[in-house]
């Protein structure tokens, strides 16, 4: 069964630090993996997205994410993280070529970063 | 841009009640999906779409119907609402399988 983990509840950075919010995931086959923002009261915005390819991929707002298949994780980071990256984070994954239609999310991981 | 509408950002329904939560996308999406979210649950898919008149369930459908009339369109609906069903739904749409999904802002639903 496909799965996805975000083993931090909240991630808390000083403005102006890197971050990073942790994503692992358990899928059979080659993974599709995203990363989705959500602002208070608002639906989620697609961040960026990994499908093949270049194990690094850049998205949105300055945001990076990883693709570790070893480690089956695709964690996102920021070299340096602004007080309006506070948001709730969540990573999805879905199987290349299944049959299914669906993503499937993680709990979230909300990030606070402090002026 | 996609497009992801909701009829309502707000609603409030006594237990009971036949509650309809409107969707509507502009980019010709075949997949449209519904989800509930809950805090420390995250998003969890209630039923999706993938064609007119076609719809799957998903992985918390008990209590919940859907209909999709036109391609555009995917309505869900809560044939007596309870107050377990207080929860902010989300609406999403996407091109293909497995593919990035659009939201809609989302329908933050009180049941009294």
């Amino acid at each position: 069964a496909q799965s996805v983990a975000q083993p931090e509840d909240q991630v808390n950075v000083a403005e102006g630090n890197p971050l990073t919010v942790k994503c692992t995931y358990s899928v059979s086959g080659n993974p599709y993996l995203f990363w989705y923002v959500q602002y208070p009261n608002r639906g989620l915005q697609f961040l960026l997205k990994y499908i093949t390819g270049d194990n690094l991929v850049k998205g949105s707002y300055g945001f990076e994410a990883e693709f570790n298949k070893s480690q089956t994780s695709f964690h996102l980071k920021k070299p340096s993280a602004l007080v309006s990256d506070s948001a709730l984070y969540f990573c999805a994954v879905s199987a290349v070529g299944g049959a299914t239609n669906k993503l499937i999310f993680g709990t979230g991981t909300l990030l606070a970063v402090q002026p | 841009d996609v497009k992801v509408t909701q009829s309502s950002r707000y609603l409030v329904k006594r237990t009971g009640e036949k509650v309809f939560l409107e969707c509507v996308q502009d980019m010709d999406h075949e997949n449209m999906f519904w989800y509930r979210q809950d805090p420390g649950l995250g998003l969890r898919l209630i039923y999706f779409s993938y064609d007119v008149k076609m719809k799957e369930k998903g992985d918390i459908p008990e209590g919940y119907s859907v209909s999709r009339e036109k391609k555009e369109r995917f309505s869900l609906i809560l044939e007596s609402a309870s107050t377990n069903q207080t929860s902010m739904y989300l609406c999403a749409s996407s091109f293909a399988s497995g593919r990035s999904q659009y939201f809609g802002p989302g329908t933050r639903l009180l049941v009294l």
